[in-house]
């Protein structure tokens, strides 16, 4: 069955420096999304993505984020400064083709970042 | 209270039972989504209910969702030890799958 993978599983960083988290989405799907979970809260809405252009972004998605998709395959979250509340679970999802219309969306298994 | 809450925090039961989990939520929405997290794994998408329905079923699952009161509720029927996970809700406001996350319900199923 198609899945959404992550890379890496964890990763560990100082403050200050860059991080990027690698996505590969189901193949035929369209729209991309990040999500991130803060140990103990709620799941949070990061960013959209379609036609390789962000749809929509959150408050917390700020001038340290960015994503992009650098080739048919890869989808990547790249944080520029890391700060110690970054640290965080961070959820890629896909859809597209017959869940667009479902509004299912397919996660990842997550990359746990550690910000020291 | 935030859109999408869910109580209770923790539900234990035991194999067999019926377990209820509630949803509530502020703002109009395009649809509702279950969600179920294993722990320290991805999400996985259970079932949708579009705000012009009111109840959904599938499988063992059956979603209600009541508009007027902006609160949903999901039931699993026949629990089973391989239930046990973390049970969200998520509101779309918009259909373009934006997700609001309530805090999630804790589902301990013994055997």
């Amino acid at each position: 069955e198609p899945e959404v993978t992550q890379t890496p599983s964890h990763q560990v960083t100082q403050m200050g420096q860059e991080v990027i988290l690698r996505c590969v989405p189901i193949s035929n799907h369209l729209y991309f999304y990040w999500y991130r979970q803060i140990l103990g809260q709620k799941v949070e809405f990061l960013v959209s993505f379609y036609n390789n252009e962000i749809s929509e972004k959150s408050e917390i998605f700020d001038d340290q984020f960015s994503v992009e998709r650098p080739d048919g395959s890869n989808f990547t979250l790249k944080i520029r400064s890391t700060k110690l509340e970054d640290s965080a679970m961070y959820f890629c999802a896909s859809s597209g083709g017959t869940s667009a219309t479902t509004g299912e969306l397919f996660f990842g298994e997550g990359s746990r970042l550690t910000v020291l | 209270s935030q859109q999408g809450e869910e109580d209770p925090q923790a539900l234990s039961i035991q194999e067999g039972e019926n377990a209820t989990m509630n949803c509530s939520y502020k703002t109009s929405i395009n649809n509702l989504q279950w969600y179920r997290q294993n722990s320290g794994r991805g999400l996985v998408h259970l079932i949708l209910i579009r705000s012009n329905e009111r109840e959904k079923h599938s499988g063992r699952l059956r979603v209600t969702l009541d508009t007027s009161k902006k609160s949903s509720s999901l039931l699993i029927t026949a629990s089973r030890a391989a239930d046990t996970a973390s049970y969200f809700c998520a509101t779309d406001a918009t259909g373009f799958q934006k997700l609001v996350f309530g805090t999630g319900t804790r589902l301990l199923v013994s055997p």
